[in-house]
């Protein structure tokens, strides 16, 4: 069965600074997604970034980037200039490609603090 | 011009009550899902509809009760409510790429219900 570790519950940034988050995983499959999620207090879901196994570049999307090393299962997510509205809980999450079974396994999240 | 809504937000009864929450897509997907989410922020599946066809239906006491009365709505009733039930319900979507080349699988969130069960 597919699990998804964050080994870091709760991590602190300096505004304008760059934090990384930790996320690794364990499947037999080739072919699947990873995605970070943000939740902020408001409780909403929002996706951040994916990355889809066969690429080996890595997703960015503006100033949230990826480093995806597949054989070690590894899928972190690296903030730049860390803004105040991005303090939330992060959740890592992955998703086979194969057959039927679509449903994410989540992490159980970190918590960033983002400090003025 | 929301993605995916659930109704209430908030959702505050007494044990033994039922309740439903409801959930709707305009996005055109054929996918959703339930979630919940406890106290300590974990969260797991309860079920997916594609198509309005059970796909998933995860280990959920049977007085959690899915209703999808088309692609675009999920609905979710729950029995005799319990003081652990108590939790974030989060509604999400999503495309099935089994057969849509270059679609990415990914599932939009609801902004949840927070339901405390006194």
């Amino acid at each position: 069965a597919q699990t998804v570790t964050q080994s870091q519950p709760e991590m602190s940034v300096q505004e304008a600074e760059t934090v990384t988050l930790s996320c690794t995983y364990d499947t037999s499959e080739s072919d699947y997604y990873l995605f970070w999620y943000k939740q902020p207090p408001s409780r909403q879901m929002i996706l951040v970034i994916r990355q889809e196994a066969y690429k080996q570049q890595n997703a960015t999307e503006n100033r949230f980037s990826v480093n995806f090393q597949k054989a070690a299962k590894s899928f972190s997510l690296k903030i730049s200039d860390s803004q105040l509205g991005d303090a939330a809980m992060y959740f890592c999450a992955y998703s086979s490609n194969a057959g039927n079974n679509r449903k994410l396994i989540w992490g159980l999240g970190t918590s960033l603090a983002v400090n003025p | 011009d929301t993605a995916v809504s659930q109704t209430p937000k908030y959702l505050v009864t007494q044990m033994g009550n039922d309740k439903s929450i409801k959930c709707e897509q305009n996005l055109g997907h054929d996918t959703m899902y339930w979630y919940k989410q406890d106290s300590k922020k974990f969260l797991k599946i309860m079920f997916s509809y594609n198509n309005k066809e059970l796909i998933i239906n995860e280990t959920v006491p049977n007085r959690f009760s899915p209703k999808s009365p088309d692609k675009a709505h999920l609905n979710l009733h729950i029995n005799s409510l319990e003081l652990g039930d108590s939790a974030v319900y989060f509604c999400a979507s999503s495309q099935d790429p089994r057969w849509l080349a270059g679609v990415k699988e990914t599932q939009y969130f609801g902004p949840g219900t927070r339901l405390l069960v006194l």
